[in-house]
């Protein structure tokens, strides 16, 4: 079974503070996903990498970045945390972008982030 | 604009009371549609993968289709375990890297 973990099931952060959420999957996909989900907005791809050092912006990149030094690793990084950016964070995995299952996301289980 | 549509918001229904939920999509070249299952404060459970009008899947009392402009989740005989929000997304042609998330339906199986 595909295995994605997150670093915190829960977090709790001062505004300006720096954040690092980290995700890790154990089935050697090649394409790493972070969304974040809100009430009424769903699901919205913050960042995605497809291969180890190589990221691409989603829909919501702003006041994020990642980190992807290792193909079993990716991380989120907010660089000054701000209220807004209170949310659930989930990360997902796929195998890689073929067709026949191999492009299904798998996801972790989240991390509620609470920016105070 | 590629957009993704699930039906109804909300749905309540009595133990064994078999129905239907609808992810309707307007779109570019259809990829792959993904349904999954979300439990409250977790992240989304993968349930299937359908990639061509026509193809069906099935595991236990759900059953996923899929026609050129939507898919169907039914539920077969439901249980209260079955209970959760369920979610449809998209992959399109025109932003093949990407998946395109509905707003999901949320089931509710009274005893």
């Amino acid at each position: 079974d595909v295995k994605v973990t997150q670093s915190s099931r829960y977090l709790v952060k001062r505004t300006g503070e720096k954040v690092f959420l980290e995700c890790v999957q154990d089935m050697d996909h090649e394409n790493m996903f972070w969304y974040r989900q809100d009430p009424g907005l769903g699901l919205r791809l913050i960042y995605f990498s497809y291969d180890v050092k190589m990221k691409e912006k989603g829909d919501i990149p702003e006041g994020y970045s990642v980190s992807r030094e290792k193909k079993e690793r990716f991380s989120l990084i907010l660089e000054s945390a701000s209220t807004n950016q209170t949310s659930m964070y989930l990360c997902a995995s796929s195998l890689s972008w073929a067709g026949g299952g191999g492009d299904t996301q798998y996801f972790g289980p989240g991390t509620r982030l609470t920016v105070l | 604009e590629d957009q993704v549509t699930q039906s109804p918001e909300a749905l309540r229904l009595q133990e064994g009371e078999s129905s239907s939920l609808n992810c309707s999509y307007t779109v570019s070249g259809l990829r792959g549609l993904f349904w999954y299952r979300q439990d409250p404060g977790k992240g989304p459970e993968f349930l299937f993968t359908l990639y061509s009008a026509g193809e069906e899947k099935e595991k236990e009392r759900l059953k996923a289709t899929l026609t050129k402009k939507e898919s169907f989740l039914h539920i077969t005989a439901p249980k209260p375990e079955d209970s959760a929000t369920y979610l449809c997304a998209v992959r399109f042609s025109g932003s093949a890297r990407q998946l395109t998330f509905g707003s999901g339906t949320q089931l509710t199986v009274l005893p």
